[in-house]
């Protein structure tokens, strides 16, 4: 079974941009997580979609935005992109919304380099 | 929230057993334990969880404290693609959102 895909895997954009970036999650997972981690805040929560719903978002300003699809993948954007929005962002597939009894699996990342 | 707390880093002989603690004395009683690792430039990869009782798998074994305020993942013989960042987290379920602290970063000796 194919692994949690994401798209593009690098990327460099300049400020005030905006940016998109998807996840493929694992066939027949719905449920779709996103992250950003830096070396100086770690591995920060986004959001969590569940069957094309928003279930949880973290502390994150509005410029960051997200949604799923029917077939279960995501699409996360970033507008007005800053200089600190420069991180990996992953992404995390997990079978149902219950990340407490159920593992997720994480995507590689996608690495956003913003000058 | 429930927190963790981790060591920063440990070091372990490669082909010895590892025992990675975590502390977690404000967990509610239906929180699972969950562990992932993080090796250099990749994703977070899933270890192992449980709930109350001593779980094994292909990759650990989770032993919880019997008041589950503690676990310790062991990892029985470390090798060198072992080294790695090792997350103990408490994920919820609901509207809470989950967070990964600092972990702990193990380096293997060979």
């Amino acid at each position: 079974k194919a692994g949690v895909t994401q798209t593009p895997r690098y990327l460099i954009k300049t400020r005030g941009q905006q940016v998109t970036l998807s996840c493929s999650p694992i066939s027949g997972h719905r449920s779709v997580s996103w992250y950003q981690q830096t070396p100086g805040q770690g591995l920060q929560f986004l959001f969590e979609y569940f069957s094309e719903t928003q279930r949880n978002k973290g502390n994150f300003p509005g410029r960051f935005s997200g949604r799923q699809f029917s077939n279960s993948r995501s699409e996360m954007n970033v507008s007005t992109l800053e200089l600190g929005d420069s991180a990996l962002y992953l992404c995390a597939s997990s079978h149902l919304f219950d990340r407490n009894r159920y593992e997720q699996y994480f995507g590689p990342g996608t690495r956003l380099t913003v000058t | 929230d429930a927190k963790t707390t981790q060591p920063n880093s440990m070091e372990s002989n490669e082909e010895e057993p590892v025992h990675l603690p975590c502390n977690h004395s404000t967990i509610s009683g239906t929180d699972y334990i969950h562990w992932y690792r993080q090796l250099p430039s990749q994703g977070p990869e899933y270890v192992i969880h449980g709930l109350t009782s001593n779980v094994n798998n292909r990759m650990a074994s989770l032993a919880i404290a019997e008041d589950r305020k503690s676990s310790t993942l062991i990892l029985h013989r470390a090798t060198l693609r072992d080294a790695a960042v090792y997350y103990c987290i408490l994920p919820y379920f609901g509207n809470e959102k989950l967070t990964f602290g600092t972990g702990t970063r193990l380096t293997i000796i060979p």
